[in-house]
């Protein structure tokens, strides 16, 4: 059964470190998202992205958040300079149509990033 | 702005109780609901979903009804397993193309022999 991949598991950075998280989507699917779980609370979303470009952020993906489809598998995000209330896990999903209710979303198992 | 809101956790039960979690919601126009489950260790995988009003999802002996009148989508089940111990996650989408969901807090569920 195919399935959204996500390296790596668990990660450890320092303060101020950048960071990129990666995510292999499933193959034949063309909208791709981050969303974020801080210990105890929501999933929140980051971002979604759509024919190469982001199509919708949330107030959480500012300037030190960034994404990329690399290569033609690949989708990664990327914190430049890592804060300590950026430690959650980070799930990438990804979806073959844009609208809710054709598509199911189909989730990573997460990547758990520690920033000491 | 959208928003779901799930009861609190954990739910403690015994096997062959019945499970309801309460979820309600805040939205402009008609959402699609929708309940996501996530076992220990792996990641959220779609439980069931409804995308208009009066519609009931069902999966796995879990249910849901999407209430417009009350704004809530309660998951239940008549009997619950220990395989169903888990956190559960209701969310919604505003069915425009591209549109993130969004989740609530998550409910855990913890289910003993």
């Amino acid at each position: 059964e195919p399935e959204v991949t996500q390296t790596p598991s668990h990660q450890v950075t320092q303060m101020g470190q950048e960071v990129i998280l990666r995510c292999v989507p499933i193959s034949n699917h063309l909208y791709f998202y981050w969303y974020r779980q801080i210990l105890g609370q929501k999933v929140e979303f980051l971002v979604s992205f759509y024919n190469n470009e982001i199509s919708e952020k949330s107030e959480i993906f500012d300037d030190q958040f960034s994404v990329e489809r690399p290569d033609g598998s690949n989708f990664t995000l990327k914190i430049r300079s890592t804060k300590l209330e950026d430690s959650a896990m980070y799930f990438c999903a990804s979806r073959i149509s844009g609208r809710a209710e054709a598509g199911e979303l189909f989730f990573g198992e997460g990547s758990r990033l520690t920033v000491l | 702005g959208n928003s779901v809101t799930q009861m609190e956790g954990p739910v403690t039960l015994s096997e062959e109780a019945f499970l309801t979690i309460n979820c309600t919601y805040t939205a402009t126009g008609y959402p699609s609901l929708f309940w996501y489950v996530q076992y220990p260790g792996e990641g959220l995988q779609l439980l069931l979903k409804a995308t208009k009003a009066d519609d009931k999802g069902s999966n796995k002996g879990f249910e849901a009804t999407y209430r417009k009148e009350t704004t809530s989508f309660h998951l239940e089940k008549g009997s619950v397993q220990v395989s169903d111990s888990a956190v559960y996650f209701c969310a919604l989408s505003s069915n425009q193309a591209g549109t993130a969901l969004i989740f609530g807090k998550g409910t855990t569920l913890s289910v003993s022999s």
